[in-house]
């Protein structure tokens, strides 16, 4: 069964750092998601991506972060300046339109 | 802005009794999608519910979604060790908001 894959699936970074987690989407999905999820919380929805654009975003998706779809394969998303709040797991998630979406194992954020 | 919430937080159950969770929202939901997240993984598509009053089953799980369309429920018959894990609802709506989950745990 086809899967998201993310990479690196740890991320150690110093504080004050600009980070790029990388995401390969299902080939043939049309819709690309970044959540976040702080140790031991909810999952947060940050951003979706549909036809090279920002189709939604949520507050925590401010000026520090932004995504991009290189090419036709992967989906990024930088984080500039990190903080150490910023230290979570974040998910890359893909979907055809209103159908389940299909999350990867994620990418552990660590800020020092 | 928009609040889901699920109820309980954690829960605890010997294996074999039932369990639920319930997800409202301050609003009206437009689409409920509900996940399961094992430990240390990441959330898994159960199910989806678009219409009010709704009754979906996946063998041993029933999920339920309000006449009103603010609420919805999951509940588990016979749970298994295999159940542990958070389940989340979610609105699949403009923005996708995540309830905070109810963290299962089964004793064998």
């Amino acid at each position: 069964e086809p899967e998201v894959t993310q990479t690196p699936s740890h991320q150690v970074t110093q504080m004050g750092q600009e980070v790029i987690l990388r995401c390969v989407p299902i080939s043939n999905h049309l819709y690309f998601y970044w959540y976040r999820q702080i140790l031991g919380q909810k999952v947060e929805f940050l951003v979706s991506f549909y036809n090279n654009e920002i189709s939604e975003k949520s507050e925590i998706f401010d000026d520090q972060f932004s995504v991009e779809r290189p090419d036709g394969s992967n989906f990024t998303l930088k984080i500039r300046s990190t903080k150490l709040e910023d230290s979570a797991m974040y998910f890359c998630a893909s979907s055809m339109g209103n159908q389940p979406q299909h999350f990867g194992d994620g990418t552990r954020l660590s800020i020092l | 802005g928009q609040q889901v919430m699920q109820i309980p937080q954690y829960q605890h159950v010997q294996e074999g009794e039932d369990f639920t969770t319930y997800c409202n929202s301050s609003t009206t939901l437009s689409n409920i999608q509900w996940y399961k997240q094992r430990p240390g993984g990441h959330p898994v598509f159960l199910i989806q519910l678009v219409k009010s009053g709704e009754v979906k089953k996946q063998k041993r799980l029933t999920f339920q979604f309000g006449e009103a369309k603010k609420n919805s429920s999951l509940h588990i018959t016979a749970t298994q060790t295999t159940d542990v894990g958070t389940y989340f609802c979610a609105d699949y709506g403009q923005n996708f908001v995540f309830g905070p989950g109810t963290r299962l745990s089964v004793l064998p």
